[in-house]
């Protein structure tokens, strides 16, 4: 099974800054297609998850510009350039090139500081 | 517009049964692979099964074989998890998620399953 890694665990974060968060896989997430199915999601409290970034860089319709996913390989980067107060929640990166199973990272919580 | 309505949650005694229900709207059904994505209290999310478009193909994760059974009717656009022989560590709320291809990119808005004695 594929293992997703997202660093760090906790991310405090001041209005207005930016933010970054680490997802590393335990192998490589390019498929024999030479694409790579990295997604982010956010969880906000309270709600379901929702599907930000697929593909590692494709922001989801209606997704602000402020959001933007990197990397390749093994390890990928989601981030926020200015933190606003709705984007409080929990970040999960998941892969979905080897499966089954399909693998989340553990999340990442994203907090105002 | 596009939606997925789980239902069928609830508390249950450990060893029993329950069916959970995904009911889609707005989009071609028959078109997509769908799954179920479980979040225990607390923790991160656990993918549970998927089923293919046709139901040619069906996965579980390892601690659920056996004891869930994941299904489809197309006819009336809906998934269904039956839960057999639940334990307390199937606590959790249930999504169902449908896949595209690149990603799950529509979710319910989740099922609670809480299993207890």
């Amino acid at each position: 099974d594929v293992v997703m890694t997202q660093s760090p665990l906790s991310l405090p974060v001041t209005l207005g800054q930016p933010a970054s968060i680490s997802c590393r896989s335990s192998q490589s997430l390019v498929h024999n297609n030479g694409n790579t199915y990295l997604h982010w999601f956010q969880q906000r409290p309270g709600q379901s998850p929702r599907r930000l970034i697929y593909m590692v860089s494709n922001r989801d319709s209606g997704v602000p510009d402020r959001f933007s996913g990197t990397g390749s390989g093994t390890d990928f980067t989601l981030k926020i350039s200015r933190v606003e107060a709705e984007d409080v929640g929990v970040y999960y990166c998941m892969q979905t090139t080897h499966w089954p199973p399909w693998t989340f990272g553990q999340g990442t919580k994203v907090e105002i500081k | 517009q596009v939606q997925l309505v789980e239902s069928g949650g609830g508390v249950v005694q450990p060893g029993r049964s329950l069916r959970l229900s995904c009911a889609a709207s707005g989009f071609s059904f028959s078109n997509y692979g769908m799954h179920w994505v479980r979040q225990a209290p607390g923790k991160g999310l656990e993918w549970v099964a998927d089923i293919l478009y046709d139901g040619s193909n069906i996965n579980y994760v390892d601690s659920v074989k056996g004891r869930f059974t994941i299904s489809r009717d197309t006819s009336n656009r809906m998934l269904y998890l039956q839960m057999n022989s639940l334990r307390v560590e199937d606590t959790a709320v249930y999504y169902c998620a449908r896949d595209p291809g690149d990603g799950f990119d529509v979710w319910g808005q989740g099922t609670t399953v809480t299993v207890s004695a």
